[in-house]
């Protein structure tokens, strides 16, 4: 099955400095990519996906890049705030994209004001 | 639209007691699943079900049963709680659709088992 690997689990930035957490996949036929974000006791809300057809999407200060022939895709954040604190985590589908999401094991980005 | 909803939102229960978290969804999504997220862990598939009166199982199905009878209500069930099912559980649901992949998630059912 799937295997999704994240970096760094943990990541502190400066207030307006920009953050960037990579993830790598093991599936070749996985082609759906998204990015949660999860505040304290809640849980994971979608920010960003991308698609195996597409090489970067942005939407306002958030991106994302794929690169399927190293499979890794990653998340940039630009110009952070306080708000953007928070655990982020990266998946990939399986392909076939009945059985779910795999998941890695998240990314706790700190803010620093 | 109310989204995805989860009852309980707590839930402390001795070893060997069984219980059902609940899951409802108003979208009318064909796929459901259930993950559940332990500390450094991520999220993990437990079950899934791609329509009424369809499941199988995800990454981590022991212990956990689930039932599909309509396609709002997707519940799970323990039906002996062990100290090693302490989590927080998380039901998501997505669209049946092709091509339509965008999971939208609970808000969480943090089970403590004693």
């Amino acid at each position: 099955g799937e295997n999704v690997e994240q970096h760094p689990s943990t990541l502190s930035v400066q207030e307006g400095d920009s953050a960037v957490i990579k993830c790598t996949y093991s599936d070749s036929a996985s082609n759906y990519f998204p990015w949660y974000k999860q505040e304290l006791g809640k849980g994971p809300q979608l920010i960003i996906d991308i698609r195996s057809n597409v090489g970067e999407k942005k939407d306002q200060r958030i991106a994302v890049t794929l690169n399927k022939t190293a499979k890794h895709f990653s998340l940039h954040i630009t110009e952070t705030q306080p708000e953007d604190s928070a655990v982020y985590f990266c998946a990939a589908n399986s392909g076939g994209g009945a059985d779910g999401l795999t998941f890695g094991k998240g990314t706790h980005l700190i803010i620093q004001p | 639209n109310a989204g995805v909803t989860q009852t309980p939102k707590f839930q402390v229960l001795k070893t060997g007691q069984s219980m059902t978290l609940q899951c409802a969804q108003d979208m009318n999504h064909e796929y459901m699943s259930w993950y559940r997220q332990d500390p450094g862990m991520g999220l993990r598939l437990i079950h899934y079900s791609v329509g009424a009166g369809i499941t199988d199982q995800g990454e981590v199905p022991n212990g956990y049963n689930v039932s599909r009878s309509t396609t709002e209500d997707f519940p799970l069930r323990l039906l002996s709680a062990a100290p090693s099912q302490t989590s927080v559980y998380f039901c998501a649901s997505r669209g049946g659709l092709a091509g339509t992949d965008t999971q939208y998630f609970g808000p969480g059912t943090r089970l403590t088992v004693l």
